[in-house]
């Protein structure tokens, strides 16, 4: 069965520098999304991304965040210089035509912990 | 603004007792909706998808309903078993994103 593969399943880095987390959407999908769930928190919306541009984004997803499809593989959330607060579980997912349409399916999510 | 409300926040019921979860929603103005489950530390699985003019959906022992006028869905988990321990999150989708509950935790006891 396809799935939304994340890579790395968990980073540690230091305050203030760049991370770069990694997804290989579901094929033939069109739509392409990051959410993030701190510790014990809601899941959240950061950013959706269809046809090589931005669609829609969160407050949370400030000029510190950026995304990026680089090929026809790869959609992947840069954060240019992390803080204490970035620290949280990272999902990306993919959907045919949108979520408001058709089911979203996530991937297994990369731990993101900045010390 | 979307507000998605889970009720109870944890629930611990014996093995085999069927149940019911329960997610409120402020604006009703939904495209979808949509349950997942997440294990401990993983990832969100999808198990259910009931779109706007669906009242229910259904996939083995999990039934999903809504009902959009009053704001609500529940999910009726049949013959619990240990195995369907996890939380269950409530989501709504619209435009271009899906807007989560906080989850019901739900531990099944052996």
């Amino acid at each position: 069965e396809p799935e939304v593969t994340q890579t790395p399943s968990h980073q540690v880095t230091q305050m203030g520098q760049e991370v770069i987390l990694r997804c290989v959407p579901i094929s033939n999908h069109l739509y392409f999304y990051w959410y993030r769930q701190i510790l014990g928190q809601k899941v959240e919306f950061l950013v959706s991304f269809y046809n090589n541009e931005i669609s829609e984004k969160s407050e949370i997803f400030d000029d510190q965040f950026s995304v990026e499809r680089p090929d026809g593989s790869n959609f992947t959330l840069k954060i240019r210089s992390t803080k204490l607060e970035d620290s949280a579980m990272y999902f990306c997912a993919s959907s045919g035509q949108g979520v408001g349409s058709t089911e979203a399916f996530f991937g297994q999510g990369t731990r993101l912990t900045v010390v | 603004k979307q507000e998605v409300t889970q009720i109870p926040a944890a629930l611990s019921v014996p093995e085999g007792e069927n149940l019911v979860l329960n997610c409120s929603f402020t604006d009703s103005a939904i495209y979808n909706l949509q349950w997942f489950r997440q294990d401990p530390g993983k990832g969100l699985t999808s198990l259910l998808l009931i779109q706007s003019s669906q009242r229910e959906q259904t996939s083995g022992r999990l039934n999903a309903s809504l009902d959009k006028s009053s704001g609500r869905s529940t999910l009726y988990i049949a013959a619990s078993q240990p195995g369907d321990s996890a939380t269950y999150l409530c989501a709504c989708g619209r435009d271009d994103k899906i807007i989560f509950g906080k989850g019901t935790r739900l531990h099944i006891l052996p």
